[in-house]
């Protein structure tokens, strides 16, 4: 079993919906929760990050995360054209001096005009 | 603007070929991180350096090797290219050993014949 699982899609939505993307995971050891975005021919960039368990928004984006159920989510509010990119969702946890980080295989958006 | 440049966007090499993959960051970032990224199996981390000269394998390092001269510059190396490292590369850095923020290069798309 893959410690982060994530639906690859693709997930087509007409402008303006409200995007969910999940992952799941089972290392309880994982503390800080991120998503990042991957345009086509570019490299991830972070676009959110929160620490344990709860919400963090910012702008029409806002990140949630249950640690009781070691579920994240990402939902993007009047989701627009620009926001079709591949969203990654990564996770770690610092413990005795080691740092481990893994990443999603990413879910594919595409938002139709 | 923070910047991680590589050297190649696309390269196509033959089988038992030596391969060179060049990443420049202009951030002084102490850290550095190579990945390949597969479908389906997200991004998967090769090897990395905290220093110049000093290396630590990653999950993934079988059939692979790095170099570190500069504190900039981080190669990654195929000693005998083979058709199952076709994948695309991503060179990343961060200021922190442990920083959940890493900023990534476009990616070099390799393909083995």
């Amino acid at each position: 079993q893959k410690e982060v699982e994530q639906d690859p899609g693709p997930l087509s939505v007409p402008e303006g919906a409200i995007v969910s993307l999940n992952c799941t995971y089972s290392n309880s050891a994982f503390q800080y929760f991120m998503w990042y975005r991957q345009y086509s021919r570019k490299g991830p960039e972070l676009l959110m990050y929160t620490y344990s368990s709860g919400n963090k928004e910012d702008g029409r984006f806002t990140a949630q995360v249950d640690k009781s159920s070691k579920y994240i989510s990402l939902f993007i509010r009047d989701s627009q054209p620009s926001d079709s990119a591949t969203y990654l969702c990564a996770m770690s946890y610092t413990m005795d001096s080691s740092y481990k980080l893994i990443f999603g295989s990413g879910t594919r958006l595409l938002v139709r005009p | 603007d923070v910047k991680v440049t590589q050297s190649s966007r696309y390269l196509v090499k033959r089988t038992g070929e030596k391969v060179f993959l060049e990443c420049v960051q202009d951030m002084d970032h102490e850290n550095m991180f190579w990945y390949r990224q597969d479908p389906g199996l997200g991004l998967r981390l090769i090897y990395f350096s905290y220093d110049v000269k000093m290396k630590e394998k990653g999950d993934i390092p079988e059939g692979y090797s790095v170099s570190r001269e500069k504190k900039e510059r981080f190669s990654l190396i195929l000693e005998s290219a083979s058709t199952n490292q076709t994948s695309m590369y991503l060179c990343a850095s961060s200021h922190g050993l442990y920083d959940n923020e890493q900023f990534f290069g476009p990616g070099t798309r390799l393909t083995v014949l």
